[in-house]
């Protein structure tokens, strides 16, 4: 199997707080993961790529210091919402890629929905 | 410019009507293109992977066929379960990139 658990599932917060999301890969190590946003009706947009041990990667336009990254073991990383204001109130999503090289299917978590208020 | 899209962007089915859905790329250097599921609310569930023009893969009432510039996602009388946004996404290099998707709604 492959699965991958995140938490909160929903977390609510006030403007100016700062929240972490969990991802966990629960049955195999993954060295690299990743964070998406989703907007409602769109597709998945990566913020970041993040591998156990190192600093993440973060895509154009992704500000790194209002989201943190930690790849800290093979099964978890985590990312924190600094100074959260309504408009970082999204889907996120994160994925785990199985193994180092060869398929490089990602698997994907059932996703944290931030509320901002 | 390497785009991945998808079409139609929306698609509504009778239950048991048949139809494809179309993932067309231009990139370079494909090394794979994978087909996900994702309901409301809900993380991306993967389907399939195909890495070569010809090859197909099936699941259940899905088929995955893929061309050097697109692939298909086949479904066969569908049923209203199958109702779901359909993503795929493709890698090339260091790159993942997702397309827009396919909301499908099968009707009973």
């Amino acid at each position: 199997g492959a699965v991958v658990s995140q938490h909160p599932s929903r977390v609510i917060c006030k403007s100016g707080t700062s929240v972490k999301i969990e991802c966990r890969s629960l049955d195999f190590q993954a060295t690299t993961m990743f964070w998406y946003r989703q907007f409602p009706k769109q597709s998945l947009m990566l913020m970041a790529t993040s591998n156990e041990g190192s600093k993440a990667t973060y895509e154009q336009g992704v500000e790194k210091d209002k989201f943190l990254i930690n790849h800290a073991s093979l099964t978890l990383s985590t990312l924190t919402v600094t100074s959260a204001h309504p408009e970082d109130s999204s889907f996120y999503i994160c994925s785990a890629r199985k193994g180092l090289a060869g398929p490089y299917e990602q698997y994907f978590g059932p996703g944290t929905r931030l509320t901002v208020t | 410019e390497d785009q991945v899209t998808q079409s139609p962007e929306a698609l509504r089915l009778q239950e048991g009507e048949s139809s494809s859905l179309n993932c067309s790329y231009t990139v370079s250097g494909l090394r794979g293109l994978f087909w996900y599921r994702q309901d409301p609310g809900k993380g991306p569930e993967f389907l399939f992977t195909l890495y070569s023009a010809g090859e197909e893969k099936e699941k259940e009432r899905l088929k995955a066929t893929l061309t050097k510039k697109e692939s298909f996602l086949h479904i066969t009388a569908p049923k209203p379960e199958d109702s779901a946004t359909y993503l795929c996404a493709v890698t090339y290099g260091q790159n993942f990139v997702f397309g827009p998707g396919t909301r499908l709604s099968v009707l009973p």
